[in-house]
């Protein structure tokens, strides 16, 4: 599976978009990408995936450069519950074993 | 009702005691899987099943064992307990087509 690399931690404003950037430059033609957030010791939740275009669904939306080097998870009004870790994810379908890596800490202030 | 429940959600035991965690689903899916979390640490695989026949070892799969008894129940044991397998446990399923796996609220285990 490729590899991805995210920034740490990202600080967001309440009802304000937040933007989580993802690399994976090494991702093959047939592989997908997922996005997962984990609020605290919960069990990670699934909000999106896609391959090569653009994807939306009542959680965020999902925006993957046309190389398909990078892609960015938008979250278009945050909330407080948003504050979660949020992993980018790339893998194939078939396969089935995702890789988590460190994510993303993404904290939504008042 | 949840879609993924473990049993139990929270275990203290003591070194070289056998356990073992419980995972049921009733999202229908045939792959499961057993990860592993550590503190400040992603998710580690520790074991997956495509179907009921079908077992296989993940990254860190050394000291647990897996049953699948039904499509929709997965077991982890620890044959013998040791204080670094002291983690958050979270079993998980997937969708058949494009993966997207959904997972159990987690165990706790503890072992002294």
């Amino acid at each position: 599976d490729a590899k991805t690399t995210q920034p740490t931690s990202m600080d967001c404003a309440e009802g304000r978009a937040a933007n989580l950037p993802c690399n994976h430059s090494t991702i093959s033609g047939n592989e997908y990408v997922y996005w997962y957030r984990q609020i605290h010791s919960q069990g990670p939740q699934y909000i999106i995936h896609g391959l090569k275009n653009n994807e939306t669904n009542e959680m965020a939306s999902l925006i993957i450069t046309e190389d398909r080097k990078s892609s960015t998870l938008i979250l278009p009004h945050a909330t407080l519950r948003d504050t979660a870790v949020y992993y980018c994810i790339v893998g194939g379908t078939s396969y089935g074993k995702l890789t988590f890596g460190q994510g993303t800490i993404l904290t939504v202030h008042p | 009702d949840a879609d993924v429940t473990q049993t139990p959600r929270n275990r203290i035991t003591k070194t070289g005691k056998r356990i073992m965690l419980e995972c049921s689903q009733t999202k229908g899916h045939d792959r499961m899987y057993w990860y592993r979390q550590d503190p400040g640490l992603g998710l580690r695989l520790i074991y997956y099943s495509f179907d009921v026949k079908d077992i296989n070892k993940g990254e860190i799969s050394d000291g647990y064992s897996v049953s699948r008894q039904a499509q929709a129940k997965f077991s982890l044991s620890l044959e013998s307990a040791i204080p670094n397998q002291t983690a958050l446990y979270f079993c998980a399923t997937s969708a058949p087509v494009y993966n997207e796996q959904f997972f159990g609220p987690g165990t706790r285990l503890t072992v002294l």
